[in-house]
């Protein structure tokens, strides 16, 4: 059975730090493409962040850029999300998502997110 | 641009038709995935780009695109459909991904 298993999230002050691993089991981890996806309380779902397969790709939302950082351990399928300089606003659940990327036509098409953890949460506060 | 639009609530009376809107420049070049989230869970892809079912979602769920705009459609809606639904798209761009900002749906 293809399984993401977030861990990592905590309690943090203003400026602080965390990293997050997303566990991965069921399916060939390197061969794809994943993100990261959070919720603030009451929000809807934002994008945080992706990486390619071989993780030599990575794509940050403007509102993370230069603070949380994407990688991935293709030898233990593990993801992960490095968070600095935290704020009050990363407070949310994060979520480790899976993308379905296939050749159609001779381009990769981005099917979407077709897996997802269960979730880990993250609150910034004094 | 990066925003994809969605109506923020929707109704619908149980076995009716409903359909859920996502609209967004970025549409015109990529093709939108649908999501459903249930209170407390995490999102489930209902829809995929190619406007086709996961295995496992019932074929009451169904997608079409024309021009900027994606649409999930709910066949015969049932109880178990009410939750918030999500839209998901790359970019202009085609780097980053964005999500409409959800749609409640209401199954009366």
């Amino acid at each position: 059975e293809v399984h993401l298993l977030e861990s990592g999230g905590n309690l943090v002050q203003p400026g602080g730090s965390l990293r997050l691993s997303c566990a991965a089991s069921g399916f060939t981890f390197s061969n794809y493409a994943m993100s990261w996806v959070r919720q603030a309380p009451g929000k809807g779902l934002e994008w945080v962040a992706m990486i390619s397969a071989d993780g030599d790709r990575t794509y940050y939302a403007n509102s993370v850029e230069g603070r949380l950082t994407i990688s991935r351990d293709n030898s233990k399928s593990v993801l992960y999300l490095q968070m600095n300089r935290l704020r009050a606003e990363d407070t949310a659940v994060y979520y480790c998502a899976k993308e379905r990327w296939e050749l159609l036509g001779g381009n990769w098409f981005y099917y979407g997110m077709d897996v997802w953890g269960q979730g880990t949460t993250v609150a910034v506060s004094s | 641009s990066s925003e994809l639009t969605q109506d923020p609530a929707v109704s619908v009376a149980v076995g009716q038709t409903v359909r859920i809107t996502c609209r967004g420049d970025s549409l015109r070049r990529h093709y939108a995935s649908w999501y459903q989230q249930r209170p407390g869970q995490a999102p489930v892809l209902v829809i995929d780009a190619t406007n086709n079912r996961p295995l496992g979602i019932p074929d009451r769920f169904s997608g079409s695109s024309s021009g900027d705009t994606g649409s999930l459609t709910i066949t015969g809606a049932q109880a178990e459909d009410e939750a918030d639904y999500y839209c998901n798209s790359r970019d202009s761009g085609g780097n980053h991904r964005v999500f409409g900002g959800g749609t409640k749906l209401t199954v009366l």
